[in-house]
């Protein structure tokens, strides 16, 4: 069965430093999104990508966070510099434009840890 | 904006027993409302979904029901069992494919043998 990619699965930075997580979607799965899931709250939106085209990133810290899908295919989502208030889960997540079944596959996520 | 509102937790029950978890939510137009299973260490699993008013989500013997008069979807399921220990998030997304998912808060139920 088709899965989300995602890596590293944990990261441990120092604030100021910079990090980078990587997502490869399921394959042919042309809308790419970034959420960031608090610790005890829901996963948020931060980037919503069509092909390689940013459809939402009106959530994205664009101070510090950037985000890009140069194919169309996997991303690369990243924090400079890193501050404590990071410290999250990164989970991408994609989905196909010809289901019908508006189902989004979630990765296993990348859990930051800024100290 | 759209905003979902899940009841507060955590939620301890013994194995068999009924579980019921509240979802309301606030949008405009027609969302789509789902389920969300999060497994301890494991990303986030659809779990059920509906599309429209009146649809019922089904799967692992867990159902919700699209209330749109309640703005409502709880969650049921009338045995638990251990292996249903979990996070579970309420979640709705605009109408069309390929929106953005808002998430409530998510709630963390434990099932005790």
């Amino acid at each position: 069965e088709a899965e989300v990619a995602q890596s590293p699965r944990y990261k441990i930075t120092e604030k100021s430093q910079a990090v980078a997580f990587w997502c490869d979607p399921i394959s042919g799965h042309a809308t790419l999104y970034w959420y960031r899931q608090i610790l005890g709250q829901g996963p948020e939106l931060l980037v919503q990508f069509q092909d390689e085209s940013v459809v939402d990133d009106s959530q994205l810290p664009k101070d510090r966070f950037s985000a890009e899908r140069l194919k169309g295919v996997d991303s690369t989502l990243k924090i400079q510099p890193a501050e404590l208030g990071d410290s999250a889960m990164y989970l991408c997540a994609s989905s196909s434009t010809r289901q019908l079944t508006y189902e989004q596959y979630f990765g296993p996520g990348t859990r930051l840890t800024v100290t | 904006g759209d905003s979902v509102t899940q009841m507060e937790g955590p939620v301890t029950l013994s194995e068999e027993a009924f579980l019921t978890i509240n979802c309301t939510y606030t949008a405009t137009g027609y969302p789509s409302l789902f389920w969300y299973v999060q497994y301890p260490g494991e990303g986030l699993q659809l779990l059920l979904k509906a599309t429209k008013a009146d649809d019922k989500g089904s799967n692992k013997g867990f159902e919700a029901t699209y209330r749109k008069e309640t703005t409502s979807f709880h969650l049921e399921k009338g045995s638990v069992q251990v292996s249903d220990s979990a996070v579970y998030f309420c979640a709705l997304s605009g109408p069309g494919a390929n929106s953005k998912l808002t998430f409530g808060k998510g709630i963390t139920l434990s099932v005790r043998p």
